[in-house]
């Protein structure tokens, strides 16, 4: 069975960039999460996404959004990229409280 | 919205001591609380949690205590190994009402030193 995967690994992009993260969850669970995490900073809140619907969403402008298909994976869109916006991107896949991480995706702006 | 605080930043203890980390939340209505390991470069694993209705947890040198009145939960790690070297953050959720949406502390940073 395997666990959360996310792709790609690294991602470089240019300011005012679109890009696209994907994540699969781990077998069994229905919900994901999105986290960003800076360097040296713990992961903060995006939004999160439940029977195809977002449940909930942290403190991120609109420029952030995401989707979740049938099978439970998710995307996550970011437009107009900002320098500020290189950080390491996180998944997490839960049924109820536990939440499990993916690998996540490492995006640079440039 | 809910605040997480972590202390201390940075930690470091010889092989074999305690390490304690403590953390202090805000929202009243959090629930659950899980404690995430990090190596570097790795993804965040999770080794502890406890809900608001238990007051202790332990799992063989990790344990975890929560003061619910006083808002805060601690982590407490017994044998340190050279292993247990990463960076440790606290988290706290509310619950179903959030959808489980966990707000993270900004981190611990252990070194085990042999």
């Amino acid at each position: 069975d395997a666990g959360v995967t996310q792709s790609p690994t690294h991602l470089i992009k240019t300011r005012g960039q679109q890009v696209t993260l994907r994540c699969s969850p781990k077998s069994g669970h229905d919900t994901v999460s999105w986290y960003q995490q800076a360097l040296g900073q713990g992961p903060q809140f995006i939004f999160q996404y439940y029977e195809e619907e977002e449940r909930q969403r942290g403190n991120f402008p609109d420029r952030f959004s995401g989707h979740q298909f049938p099978n439970y994976s998710s995307e996550l869109n970011v437009n107009a990229l900002l320098l500020g916006d290189s950080a390491l991107y996180l998944c997490a896949s839960s049924s109820g409280y536990e939440q499990f991480f993916g690998p996540g995706t490492r995006l640079t702006v440039l | 919205g809910e605040n997480v605080e972590q202390h201390p930043s940075t930690l470091s203890v010889q092989e074999g001591d305690s390490a304690v980390i403590k953390c202090t939340y805000s929202d009243s209505a959090s629930n659950y609380f899980p404690w995430y390991k990090q190596e570097l470069g790795k993804r965040p694993q999770l080794i502890i949690d406890i809900r608001s209705n238990v007051g202790e947890k332990k799992d063989q040198r990790i344990a975890v205590t929560l003061n619910k009145t006083a808002k805060h939960f601690s982590l407490h790690i017994t044998e340190t190994q050279p292993e247990d070297s990463a960076v440790y953050f606290c988290a706290a959720s509310p619950g179903v009402n959030s959808g489980y949406a966990l707000n993270f502390g900004k981190g611990t940073s252990l070194l085990v030193t042999p």
